[in-house]
């Protein structure tokens, strides 16, 4: 019964392919969210969505791409990787401003 | 623009101790301050959301404060154990009511036995 899941929980690629990070969350949130932890564990958001909306994108490549089929969804594709790209990424959801945010378990990916 | 500090980066206690972890904050005028708590290899998970309006609020051994005017917050731990042993982050609205969170770059505790 896990609230935010994300798959998948490594992933390991060269540069330059093209790869994508599921998210899903079962509370029946409205806004979804993506956020990048470095290797100095600084966190900083990325993007959010609200009902299927883009509501945040913040100075992020456009080699980046989320994408919301629905509302319990946000995926994040990433092409044309580069060894910069090597992060943890985190899909977080809350149902309202004033409401805890939720994380899932992180995806850690490595570029080589 | 909003910036958020934790001090101190790192913090080793004895088992039993209480301790106080802060959170400063640049732009008082916010919504909110949640801490977080994060396990190695794992997500954040929520401890406490305060709002603007309340001064503290409480989820058992932990309390965490919010002083907005000086634009401050601490996590207080009653008692630690060791299964406290996690890194401890707080966040803020960028500005006001907005979505975007800022987090500091967290305090890692470690508690021992």
């Amino acid at each position: 019964d896990t609230a935010v899941s994300q798959t998948p929980k490594y992933l390991v690629t060269q540069m330059g392919n093209d790869k994508s990070i599921k998210c899903e969350q079962n509370l029946g949130h409205d806004t979804m969210y993506w956020y990048k932890q470095d290797s100095k564990k600084f966190l900083k958001i990325m993007f959010s969505y609200n009902n299927k909306e883009l509501i945040i994108n913040e100075t992020v490549p456009n080699r980046f791409s989320p994408k919301s089929p629905d509302k319990a969804h946000l995926n994040l594709h990433i092409n044309s990787l580069e060894l910069g790209d090597s992060a943890v990424y985190f899909c977080a959801s809350s149902q309202s401003l004033n409401s805890p945010l939720h994380f899932g378990n992180g995806t850690r990916l490595t570029v080589t | 623009k909003q910036e958020v500090t934790q001090i101190p980066a790192a913090l080793s206690v004895p088992e039993g101790e209480n301790l106080v972890l802060n959170c400063s904050f640049t732009d008082s005028a916010i919504y909110n301050l949640q801490w977080f708590r994060q396990d190695p290899g794992k997500g954040l998970t929520s401890l406490l959301l305060i709002q603007s309006s309340q001064r503290e609020q409480t989820s058992g051994r932990l309390n965490a404060s919010l002083d907005k005017s000086s634009g401050r917050s601490t996590l207080y731990i009653a008692a630690s154990q060791p299964g406290d042993s996690a890194t401890y982050l707080c966040a803020v609205p960028t500005q006001g009511g907005s979505e975007k969170l800022v987090f500091g770059k967290g305090t890692k505790l470690t508690v021992n036995p």
